[in-house]
């Protein structure tokens, strides 16, 4: 285990649903991201937040919504998704900004996501 | 257009065999360079890093390479194994910046045969 938890760990859901996925990491990390894995593509990156605030947004469309309402806990809620959307969806977290300065990602397992 | 790119999709090899796996990066100036393995399923796992001023890297059975001239990152896994067999993804971040800038490669899915 990484201590970072992912759920669920699959959803389906219609293009008129509303879902939420949710994060934890018990690593005591500061920084936290969400980001899309789908077949035979790179791990985008999708949100990061550091310190609890949102620091990077790479151009996601609205229907993916972040919150994270403390250093351990990171939400991505989701409407009206497309079938496109469908992916893996995997959480990271790591030491920001500290002094080794190594940002390893430590993943959760991910959420498999259909979007029907 | 920046970008990384991992040398194969997939890369068979017999066990005991000497796996090499390469990642090339074009318009950037990594600070470092990280490796990781995933399984299927599964999220990826950190397994090294090695940094622009490094040439080599070891960690028991891997060893990683970076050639800050070729733009180019070697992995290695010696004495192969069919437990070896997953997608191991190469990811840099671009000096002066942190790991919000972090890309990744697509990936080469190995496997070991017996």
């Amino acid at each position: 285990e990484t201590g970072v938890t992912q759920t669920p760990r699959h959803l389906v859901m219609g293009m008129t649903n509303k879902k939420s996925l949710k994060c934890e990491q018990h690593l005591g990390h500061n920084a936290m991201y969400w980001y899309k894995q789908s077949a035979k593509k790179p791990l985008e990156l999708m949100f990061v937040y550091s310190l609890e605030e949102r620091v990077e947004n790479n151009s996601v469309p609205s229907r993916f919504s972040p919150e994270c309402p403390n250093s351990s806990h990171l939400f991505l809620h989701l409407h009206t998704l497309q079938p496109e959307d469908s992916a893996l969806y995997l959480c990271a977290s790591s030491q920001d900004h500290s002094e080794l300065i190594t940002d390893t990602q430590y993943f959760g397992p991910g959420t498999r996501l259909t979007v029907l | 257009s920046q970008k990384i790119e991992q040398n194969s999709e997939a890369l068979n090899i017999q066990e005991g065999k000497t796996a090499t796996l390469t990642c090339n990066y074009t318009n950037y100036s990594p600070a470092y360079l990280q490796w990781y393995r995933q399984d299927p399923g599964r999220g990826p796992v950190f397994l090294l890093l090695i940094r622009e001023n490094e040439k080599e890297k070891r960690k028991e059975r891997l060893k990683v390479t970076f050639d800050t001239t070729l733009k180019q990152s070697l992995f290695h896994i010696t004495a192969s194994q069919p437990a070896d067999s997953a997608t191991y993804l190469c990811a840099l971040v671009p000096i002066y910046s942190s790991a919000s800038k972090i890309i990744f490669g697509s990936g080469t899915r190995l496997s070991i045969r017996p």
